[in-house]
C-alpha cells in the first residue's frame, strides 16, 4: 500500500527565509498530489494541487514541485512570515480511481520573527 | 456559505455509550468524507460518499462504526458502543467533483473523548 513520509521533526526558520518541506511516497506514482495547511484546533485547509504531468506549480509565495522519478514533492514558502507557522500536510490520491485521498502525518513549521 | 458544519464540537462520553457525530456539507458539493485524526495515526479516511452513496468504507475500523447520508445536506457517523481507543478528532469534509482538484473543505472537527 502507498506510504507517505513527511519529516516528523519540526522545521524552525527565521522570518524572511524560504521554508522547504518534503513529501516522499513509496509506491505507485499518484495522479495528483496536494498540500494542506492545518492550524491547531482546526481542520486542514487546501493550498495547492499538482498533477503527475506537472513539474512545478506556484501560488503567490508558495511553490510545489513534483518529481515522479524521485517519488518526492517539495513545498516551498518564500519570504516566510510568522503567520505561516502551522502544520503542513501532504496528500495523494489513493490510486483507486476515485476520490480517496491518503494524508501524510504532516510537518510542523515554526517561523520566528 | 458557512462552510462545512459539524456538531457537536466536543463530546465526552463513557465507554459503551452510543455517539453520533453530525455533518452538513457545503451546498452543491457532491462528495462527503469522514476522517479521524490522532497523534499516533494521523489523518485517516474512514468513509466517503458520492451523491449520498457510500463509495469506499474500507477505512471504517469495525462494525461499531457506521455512517449514513440520507440526503445531500446531512451525514452522520455513529459509534456504538464507544471505546476509549475511539478518542480522536473526527473531521467531515466535502468536495465538488466538477472542480477537477478534489479540493476538500474540512469542517472544524468534533473532539471525542471516551472515558
Amino acid at each position: 500500500s502507498q506510504k507517505i513520509e513527511q519529516n516528523s521533526e519540526a522545521l524552525n526558520i527565521q522570518e524572511g527565509k524560504t521554508a522547504t518541506l518534503t513529501c516522499n511516497y513509496t509506491n505507485y506514482s499518484p495522479a495528483y498530489l496536494q498540500w494542506y495547511r492545518q492550524d491547531p484546533g482546526r481542520g486542514p485547509v487546501f493550498l495547492l494541487l499538482i498533477r503527475e504531468n506537472e513539474k512545478e506549480k506556484r501560488k503567490e509565495r508558495l511553490k510545489v514541485t513534483f518529481d515522479t522519478t524521485l517519488k518526492q514533492s517539495l513545498f516551498h514558502i518564500t519570504a516566510s512570515q510568522p503567520a505561516d507557522s502551522a502544520t503542513y500536510l501532504c496528500a495523494l490520491d489513493a490510486g483507486t480511481g476515485g476520490f480517496k485521498t491518503i494524508f501524510g502525518a504532516g510537518t510542523r513549521l515554526f517561523v520566528k520573527a | 456559505d458557512a462552510g462545512v458544519i459539524q456538531s457537536p464540537r466536543h463530546e465526552v462520553t463513557e465507554m459503551g455509550q452510543e455517539v453520533t457525530l453530525r455533518c452538513k456539507p457545503i451546498s452543491g458539493h457532491d462528495y462527503l468524507f469522514w476522517y479521524r485524526q490522532t497523534m499516533m495515526r494521523g489523518l485517516e479516511l474512514l468513509i466517503y460518499f458520492n451523491n449520498n452513496v457510500p463509495i469506499d468504507d474500507s477505512g471504517m475500523p469495525e462494525d461499531r462504526f457506521s455512517a449514513k447520508m440520507p440526503n445531500a445536506s446531512f451525514s452522520t457517523l455513529k459509534i456504538q458502543p464507544s471505546e476509549p481507543r475511539d478518542s480522536a478528532v473526527y473531521f467531515c469534509a466535502s468536495s465538488s467533483g466538477t472542480s477537477g482538484l478534489n479540493e476538500q473543505f474540512f469542517g472544524p472537527g468534533t473532539r471525542l473523548t471516551v472515558l
